[in-house]
């Protein structure tokens, strides 16, 4: 089976831009997440999905910063505009939530970088 | 201030010798996973521990829950230069945390 995919790995933008992040998680997962890994700050999750619908978004750090999940197996992080402090690894998860350990499979990485 | 505090955060060691991380808190949590990072990719799932003094071994790991749930330890026997990466403890609590982690590096 397909793991979580992401989509690009590597992107490199100019300060202002707009950035399109994309994630297709397992299927049959009912919970979508997306993290942020600096070393300054370690993994930290953004915002997260239930069935499409967002449920917590207190770690996005900005307005500047939108994510979307218009069906199952799709879902979007939106930097605009993009600034050099936003120069991170981000990491799109799922998850079934059943059982309740919410365990998380990792995609392997988008790597952004705003000069 | 971290809701996981890892221990320690950098570790490095000869192959064949064992070693242990520690994920504490003060917090009690209903489970709590372990993950191991190599550079360039996500992190992997290792194990989920749910029950307070549970041992689970993974081949050469061993992962312990504390009685009370607020901490959770990571042995590893004989350590081989593959074992390298960081490692991460994670707890659900209202959403998923994850320690700082602790980067493990093993020498040949």
């Amino acid at each position: 089976d397909a793991g979580v995919i992401q989509s690009p790995r590597h992107e490199v933008t100019e300060m202002g831009q707009e950035v399109t992040l994309r994630c297709k998680p397992i299927s049959g997962h009912d919970y979508l997440f997306w993290y942020r890994q600096t070393m300054m700050r370690g993994l930290e999750l953004l915002i997260y999905f239930n069935n499409n619908v967002p449920i917590d978004d207190s770690g996005m750090p900005e307005d500047r910063f939108s994510a979307k999940m218009p069906n199952a197996s799709f879902s979007t992080l939106k930097i605009q505009p993009s600034e050099p402090r936003d120069s991170a690894v981000y990491f799109c998860a799922s998850s079934l939530g059943q059982g309740g350990t919410y365990e998380q499979y990792f995609g392997p990485g988008t790597r952004l970088t705003v000069t | 201030t971290q809701l996981l505090e890892q221990s320690p955060q950098f570790l490095s060691i000869q192959e064949g010798e064992n070693l242990t991380v520690y994920c504490n808190s003060s917090s009690v949590f209903s489970s709590l996973q372990w993950y191991r990072q190599e550079p360039g990719e996500g992190p992997v799932l290792l194990v989920t521990v749910v029950t307070g003094g549970e041992v689970k071994k993974l081949k050469r790991l061993t992962f312990q829950f504390g009685d009370a749930r607020k901490d959770s330890s990571l042995h590893i026997t004989a350590a081989q230069p593959g074992d390298t990466g960081l490692y991460l403890c994670a707890v659900w609590d209202y959403k998923l945390s994850f320690g700082a982690g602790t980067t493990v590096t093993v020498r040949a």
